[in-house]
């Protein structure tokens, strides 16, 4: 199993610009969430999704759209880049909504 | 969900046993008890998770005290690699909700 894996490692965007975020998850995991981690900070849920085709907000969602069409896949747009979206994002899936959460190695963006 | 506290920062002695502990006065019944660290930059590692009996398997052990209100993450013989930001977590319902953790140092 590749277990979970995000795209792209690094990006810089230009602000205004828009851009996908991939994630994808070989474990037939039903939940999946996006978190960003700010400089010294803990991680901070964006949005999270118990299935395919259900989606829900975390604590800091503005600026941020997800979809679930499949179970494998978790992309995070971001509509209209800012600088304060620049982050580490990182995407995460668990079987359920309790026990085990598998986190993938971050994408580090930075909006200029 | 429940809030947590963390002490900022700890250090221990390698081959020691750190201890780390963890208030969460306001946990209900049904929220679990969450244990991730996060070594450097990398994605959080998940370590251990328990309701309310004391846990243990081959990376730590977790003591969650009688009222539930606390709780302490063993690692038994501690490793220059167990050097990282540890987090407590109390989930309820679908979420983790990741709070500032605590930096553990193992020193040489």
């Amino acid at each position: 199993n590749a277990g979970v894996t995000q795209t792209p490692k690094f990006q810089v965007l230009k602000t205004g610009q828009s851009m996908t975020l991939q994630c994808a998850q070989d474990m037939n995991h039903e939940y999946m969430s996006w978190y960003r981690q700010d400089p010294g900070m803990g991680l901070r849920l964006i949005h999270y999704s118990v299935g395919a085709g259900i989606t829900d907000q975390g604590e800091v969602p503005n600026g941020y759209n997800v979809s679930r069409s499949t179970t494998e896949d978790f992309p995070l747009r971001l509509l209209s880049a800012a600088p304060s979206q620049t982050s580490v994002y990182f995407c995460a899936s668990s079987y359920r909504g309790h026990g085990e959460q598998f986190f993938g190695p971050g994408t580090r963006l930075t909006v200029l | 969900d429940a809030k947590t506290t963390q002490p900022p920062s700890m250090d221990c002695a390698e081959g020691r046993a750190a201890n780390l502990p963890c208030n969460h006065s306001t946990i209900s019944g049904n929220e679990y008890v969450y244990w991730y660290r996060q070594i450097h930059s990398q994605g959080p590692q998940y370590i251990i998770h328990g309701l309310k009996n004391n846990e243990t398997n081959e990376m730590a052990s977790l003591i969650i005290t009688e009222d539930r209100k606390s709780s302490t993450l063993i690692l038994p013989h501690a490793t220059l690699r167990d050097t990282a930001v540890y987090y407590c977590i109390v989930r309820g319902n679908k979420k983790l909700t990741f709070g500032t953790g605590t930096r553990l140092t193992i020193i040489p």
